[in-house]
């Protein structure tokens, strides 16, 4: 069974303060996805990034940054000099990645919520 | 627009009573997913249809069942709906595998208020 865990189920931080959010994730399986979705105060879920098991590259885009690490199963996530727009909740996901035409679920975590404050 | 429609957006019933969400997948895809998030659960996998038949069940209560038709949009059908089936539910289609990969977008989602 899979299971994704986020220990940190709040932060606040102050505008321009980097942040990082845990994840923590157990599976069984040789090859997985990782994910990072955000969802805005507005409730939709925004695709932020998808990481394949055995591409270990940290990962920037912008203000944003990721870490996989394999050895340690976790998979962070990063905000540098954080704006008030980054308030919202972050999930971490994982899904096999067998390929099978009919795709694969997506096992969430519980989600981080993170308020910058200005 | 991520290509996936949700109807209605908002919905507030009572207990007792049976609703019908939909979903209209991204044109191409085949498979349909709905999920369920409620506070104290958080983002669950209910059920997944991939061309109009059941692929993977998850945490899904016998109240509530699914289907997908022809047209490949898919209806969650909630009866005897508790205060606890107060959540957020969405709809998500992927396609065929592309570079090993077969997509994944979520529509916006049906908040459902049971009073």
């Amino acid at each position: 069974a899979q299971k994704v865990t986020q220990a940190q189920t709040e932060i606040s931080v102050v505008e321009k303060e980097d942040v990082t959010l845990d994840c923590v994730y157990e599976t069984r399986d040789t090859t997985y996805y990782l994910f990072w979705y955000k969802q805005p105060p507005s409730g939709e879920l925004v695709f932020l990034i998808r990481r394949n098991s055995f591409d270990e590259q940290n990962e920037i885009s912008g203000r944003y940054s990721w870490n996989f690490q394999k050895s340690t199963s976790s998979f962070n996530f990063t905000i540098t000099a954080s704006q008030v727009v980054d308030s919202a909740v972050y999930f971490c996901a994982l899904s096999e990645a067998k390929v099978k035409a009919a795709g694969n679920k997506l096992t969430f975590g519980g989600g981080t919520r993170v308020l910058v404050k200005p | 627009d991520s290509g996936v429609t949700q109807t209605p957006k908002h919905l507030i019933t009572a207990t007792g009573q049976r609703v019908t969400l939909r979903c209209s997948p991204r044109s191409g895809d085949l498979s349909v997913y709905w999920y369920q998030q409620s506070l104290d659960q958080g983002l669950q996998f209910l059920i997944q249809y991939y061309n109009g038949e059941e692929r993977a069940k998850g945490n899904i209560l016998e109240r509530f069942s699914a289907q997908q038709f022809p047209d490949l949009h898919s209806e969650l059908n909630l009866s005897s709906l508790e205060l606890g089936d107060s959540a957020l539910y969405f709809c998500a289609s992927s396609g065929r595998p592309k570079d090993g990969y077969y997509g994944y977008t979520f529509g916006s989602g049906t908040r459902l208020t049971v009073v």
